[in-house]
């Protein structure tokens, strides 16, 4: 069953500003993590958040996780042209250890 | 750095026809998975395996879905009788160690086309 959703949808930026993506899931995680997809390629993993942490950072990256809230956020900050892409959140399927993906949001970052 | 590379990149064939998509995984890595993904849609899971069998699969991976690792480097997703609906982009994913825990690589896709 579905477990992770993103939010917003889609998301259009200046470069140079901040984005911020946002996860919602339903069942109890050990982890969560956070991927990039460029038009028409695979999934890159961007960052693996554990559910006893409660942020975590990588290069420009920040991702939060409130267990309480079942909610992550990702944020990118001092956004560039080259962060245009979908951005999905992974959880562990309910019952089972398998990825789950959300929809994605959708990042347009204009020079 | 090591990838996921998967074969065709594109794949075009008409409704009942068969169809098998070709994956190499990363050398040492122990699990193996598809995914696929419909134009504007979520990516689905459909299958995971390990130590030469399915240990997971989804509602998608029905009896027209069959996987098998022939060699020690391809890693293969078969539909037996393509459908309209079968149209989506492949991914094939694997993984180093314990599933939860690790980090996916995936290929580039394979993008299939059912007429």
């Amino acid at each position: 069953s579905q477990q992770g959703e993103e939010d917003p949808q889609a998301l259009s930026i200046q470069e140079g500003e901040n984005a911020t993506m946002n996860c919602s899931y339903k069942t109890s995680i050990n982890n969560l993590q956070w991927y990039r997809q460029n038009s028409g390629r695979g999934l890159v993993h961007l960052i693996l958040i554990r559910s006893n942490e409660r942020e975590k950072h990588s290069g420009r990256l920040r991702v939060t996780l409130d267990t309480s809230k079942k909610s992550s956020s990702l944020l990118i900050t001092a956004s560039r042209a080259a962060d245009t892409a979908s951005y999905f959140c992974a959880t562990p399927r309910s019952g089972y250890s398998t990825l789950t993906f959300g929809k994605g949001t959708m990042l347009l970052v204009s020079p | 750095e090591p990838e996921v590379t998967q074969t065709p990149s594109h794949q075009v064939t008409q409704m009942g026809q068969e169809v098998i998509l070709r994956c190499v995984p990363i050398s040492n890595h122990l699990y193996f998975y598809w995914y696929r993904q419909i134009l504007g849609q979520k990516v689905e899971f459909l299958v995971s395996f390990y130590n030469n069998e399915i240990s997971e699969k989804s509602e998608i991976f029905d009896d027209q879905f069959s996987v098998e690792r022939p060699d020690g480097s391809n890693f293969t997703l078969k539909i037996r009788s393509t459908k309209l609906e079968d149209s989506a982009m492949y991914f094939c994913a694997s993984s180093a160690e314990d599933r939860v825990w690790e980090k996916l690589f995936f290929g580039s896709g394979t993008q299939l086309s059912v007429l």
